[in-house]
């Protein structure tokens, strides 16, 4: 199954907490996994990124959670900010550079 | 300094007219990729280009027709278009040791009345 299902589809989330979007996945094979940004009118801009044999990877205020028994990964925002208010994308690589993407959250952070 | 451009920006045309968008990478890459993003946002890849040669090409219907002159462009024709074909198309690039790592373009808005 080439497919990534990510929840939830929106989330509102006050100035300071903590933003978790999550993704799951069927194919092994898949064997990278990177979150994307995407801001109104703008192209995805690569955030965060993690290898499956690797739990935990954190850049900044961004972490990626990853549990490869339950092929599920997360992505974690603390103290979200407004400008953090944008769409999300998880994905999962294919056979060397196939992307399959999740649906994508919508993100508010309010102030 | 733009690391992968798209042209036209937007692009509004007739049921059944050919368009181009074309797109340009300055970041040294070697593989290229045509996406495209629908109604919904979702995201969803259609070609991906190595070299000047074709590697990944989707179920995509055969009105599109990507061409690559060199590894720094790559070109996405379309012929005969379609109500459904109407979305925001984006272009990326990446080094073929790091196909996973993809930078994007700012997209095409693509609206076909």
């Amino acid at each position: 199954q080439q497919q990534v299902k990510q929840s939830p589809q929106s989330l509102i989330v006050q100035k300071g907490g903590i933003s978790i979007i999550n993704c799951a996945y069927e194919n092994t094979a898949f064997d990278y996994f990177p979150w994307y940004q995407q801001f109104p009118g703008k192209g995805p801009a690569l955030l965060i990124a993690i290898r499956p044999d690797v739990s935990e990877k954190k850049e900044g205020r961004f972490t990626i959670s990853f549990n490869k028994s339950a092929k599920q990964f997360s992505l974690h925002i603390m103290d979200s900010q407004p400008g953090d208010s944008a769409t999300y994308f998880c994905a999962a690589n294919y056979l060397g550079g196939k992307l399959i993407f999740g649906q994508g959250t919508e993100l508010s952070v309010k102030p | 300094d733009t690391a992968v451009s798209q042209t036209p920006k937007y692009l509004v045309t007739q049921m059944g007219n050919d368009k181009s968008i074309k797109c340009e990478q300055n970041l040294g890459h070697d593989t290229m990729y045509w996406y495209k993003q629908d109604s919904k946002k979702f995201l969803k890849i259609m070609f991906s280009y190595n070299n000047k040669e074709l590697i990944i090409n989707e179920t995509v219907p055969n009105r599109f027709s990507p061409k690559s002159p060199d590894k720094a462009h790559l070109n996405l024709h379309i012929n005969s278009l379609e109500l459904g074909d109407s979305a925001v198309y984006f272009c990326a690039s990446s080094l073929s040791g790091n196909q996973e790592t993809q930078y994007f373009g700012p997209g095409t808005r693509l609206l076909v009345l």
